[in-house]
């Protein structure tokens, strides 16, 4: 069974910083793309983040790019995305996605991990 | 403002049918790039619904359809039931954008 587990989350200060981690399992993590995609209090859906199965290629979202990176580790099976400079509008649930490649389907979800940025 | 365009909210009654429609650009949908749907029902996690335009994940049932045509796309749900209740987002792939899009989501109401 595919599971994606995020963690991490919590409550920060503007300008401060925060790690998100996403465990996988139940599949070949370094065979697939994954994404992180974020949504804020009452939003819709924000894609964030691509990395490919290898790291070769990575994308953010204008609203992030300069701010976060993300990354992976093909031998832990886990996906990271590190903020930096938080603002209160990266105030969001952020998710973890797995992805056939850049522009398939995000076809398994973790549950979520909450960010809360509030002086 | 989102790249994709969705209706904020449809309603319709049990066992009515219901369309929600997402309209792009030619970077997007008319760029060829597939559509999905996704749903996601009160406090979870999105759902992946349709892949492909049209494609149906193994154990999503048949009463929901998708569909495409040149810049838009749209997700048919017949035989409302009430746990359809959810909110539904179409994504695609944005080549000038370099990103995948979501539409801004549509909350769907049965009556």
């Amino acid at each position: 069974e595919v599971q994606l587990v995020e963690s991490g989350g919590g409550l920060v200060q503007p300008g401060g910083s925060l790690r998100l981690s996403c465990a996988a399992s139940g599949f070949t993590f370094s065979s697939y793309s994954m994404n992180w995609v974020r949504q804020a209090p009452g939003k819709g859906l924000e894609w964030v983040s691509y990395i490919s199965s290898s790291s070769s290629t990575i994308y953010y979202a204008d609203s992030v790019k300069g701010r976060f990176t993300i990354s992976r580790d093909n031998a832990k099976n886990s996906l990271y995305l590190q903020m930096n400079s938080l603002r209160d509008e990266d105030t969001a649930v952020y998710y973890c996605a797995r992805v056939w490649d850049s522009s398939g389907p995000f076809d398994y979800w973790g549950q979520g991990t909450l960010v809360t940025v509030s002086s | 403002q989102s790249v994709l365009t969705q209706p904020p909210s449809v309603s319709g009654a049990p066992g009515q049918r219901v369309t929600i429609s997402c309209t792009g650009s030619s970077s997007n949908i008319g760029a060829g790039y597939d559509v999905h749907w996704y749903q996601q029902l009160p406090g979870t996690a999105p759902k992946l619904l349709i892949y492909g335009n049209s494609n149906r994940p193994s154990g999503v049932p048949d009463r929901f359809s998708g569909s495409k045509s040149g810049t838009s796309a749209s997700l048919a749900i017949t035989g409302l039931q009430a746990e359809d209740e959810a909110d539904y987002y179409c994504q695609s792939y944005d080549s000038s954008l370099s990103a995948s899009v979501f539409g801004g989501g549509t909350k769907l109401t049965v009556l």
